[in-house]
């Protein structure tokens, strides 16, 4: 029944490491999104897909790289991993054709860079 | 200077209380107005959205105010309880910015105490 999922929720890691947080929506929604979140709170956009389609690319440093396998899916891959990197990033999904482009979001990735 | 500004920053209630949050915001033109619940641990979860042609929409508990004119706009709680505990985050779009694109605030955080 989950609309935007998000695994893994939690990741641990050190410095240095590449990893990789995936996200599938079983909404039909033709956009996707990846959002970052601050200790402050504070949401920021990084990238967003349109039907496969990189539309957003917001100043994030080019160790991160999205990935959009089809419609449902926006994986998110991070290189070099930084301590600055730690976070919590969304996935969200809407279809830009609706009336208010409502955006559903998942549940997070906790990131944790020791 | 973010074009979405909330207060207050955190607000404690008691149980039964109601409470007023407000948004200030600049982005100009102004597509739609949505205020967010994020849950602790959670992504944010939709409450209400409006155009500029609407002055308010309820949605249970939780009515959000629109004045277009003065750029702000107000989300008010009714009788609070235990699970209103969330942070609400009021978000803006532009048509400048392509529909899928929102300015976010940086959250109200209430907390309701029994």
């Amino acid at each position: 029944d989950t609309a935007v999922s998000q695994t893994p929720k939690y990741l641990v890691t050190q410095m240095g490491n590449d990893k990789s947080i995936k996200c599938e929506q079983n909404l039909g929604h033709d956009t996707m999104y990846w959002y970052k979140q601050d200790s402050k709170k504070f949401l920021k956009i990084m990238f967003s897909y349109n039907n496969k389609e990189l539309i957003i690319n917001e100043t994030v440093p080019n160790r991160f790289s999205p990935k959009s396998p089809d419609k449902a899916h926006l994986n998110l891959h991070i290189n070099s991993l930084e301590l600055g990197d730690s976070a919590v990033y969304f996935c969200a999904s809407s279809q830009i054709s609706g009336t208010y482009n409502e955006q559903f979001f998942g549940p997070g990735t906790r990131l944790t860079v020791l | 200077k973010n074009q979405v500004e909330q207060s207050p920053q955190s607000l404690i209630i008691l149980e039964g209380k109601n409470c007023t949050l407000q948004c200030n915001y600049t982005v100009s033109p102004f597509s739609n107005l949505r205020w967010y619940k994020q849950d602790t641990g959670r992504g944010p979860v939709s409450l209400t959205i409006m155009t500029f042609s609407e002055n308010t929409k309820s949605n249970g508990r939780y009515t959000a105010t629109l004045d277009a004119d003065t750029k702000q706009s107000s989300l008010h709680i009714t009788a609070s309880q235990l699970s209103d505990s969330a942070s609400y985050i009021c978000v803006v779009t532009s048509p400048d910015y392509g529909n899928n694109r929102l300015a976010f605030g940086k959250g109200n955080q209430v907390v309701v105490i029994p």
